[in-house]
């Protein structure tokens, strides 16, 4: 198994460019969650999708979108970048959210993609 | 809402002593609790987690936990570092049945030879 994969692993943008990080798992996983990682503050949730086809904001969702493709994929957009954007971005699964799962939440993380926006 | 302190945001150490890394945590139900390490350039990966069950939990390589609720506490710690310690360790909280996880600032454990 691979886990949770991510691409791409480096992105520098020019402000006001868009893209999509793309996210997968092959756990099986039932919810998936994006992070953006900066210095001194831990990781922060910026939006999560607790089973396919539903999606809820987080701690810092403004200036980003996010796209339950299907069970396995969850991609994050930014539509317009703009320095403040510039962070390390995580994504993560976890069996939560599923009739039977653990009521704990453990998540299983990718190995990072690294925005620069200039 | 759950949150977490980690009351440390580095740590340095000789190699072959003790590490101790402290973490406090606040919740208003029974929360899980877990620590994560980061290593340079990499993703998070899971060293212990507490579910309710026994209130000291062991984790991979040598690092051990204790959940202590009158203290709030759930420090995380190794007999003897090893230079492939050298890292960043999150402590994170979850209340039951919550999809969101509580990050600390994160430690950051620097091993001397």
């Amino acid at each position: 198994n691979a886990g949770v994969t991510q691409t791409p692993k480096f992105q520098v943008l020019k402000t006001g460019q868009s893209m999509t990080l793309q996210c997968a798992q092959d756990m099986n996983h039932n919810s998936m969650y994006w992070y953006r990682q900066d210095p001194g503050m831990g990781l922060r949730l910026i939006y999560y999708s607790a089973s396919e086809g539903t999606t809820d904001k987080g701690e810092v969702p403004n200036g980003y979108n996010v796209s339950r493709l299907n069970k396995r994929e969850f991609s994050l957009r930014l539509e317009s970048a703009a320095p403040s954007q510039t962070s390390v971005y995580f994504c993560a699964s976890s069996e939560a959210g599923g009739w039977g799962t653990p009521s704990y939440n453990e998540q299983f993380f990718g190995p990072g993609t690294r925005l620069t926006v200039l | 809402a759950q949150s977490v302190t980690q009351l440390d945001s580095h740590v340095s150490v000789s190699e072959g002593t003790p590490v101790l890394l402290r973490c406090n945590y606040s919740s208003s139900y029974s929360p899980s609790l877990f620590w994560y390490v980061q290593h340079p350039n990499k993703g998070l990966q899971l060293l212990l987690k507490y579910t309710s069950a026994a209130t000291l939990v062991k984790g991979i390589n040598g690092f051990e936990a204790e959940f202590k609720k009158s203290e709030t506490s759930f420090h995380l710690t190794k007999p003897s570092a090893h230079m492939s310690d050298a890292a960043e360790y999150f402590c994170v909280v979850s209340d039951p049945g919550d999809y969101k996880l509580s990050f600390g600032a994160g430690t950051t454990v620097t091993v001397r030879a």
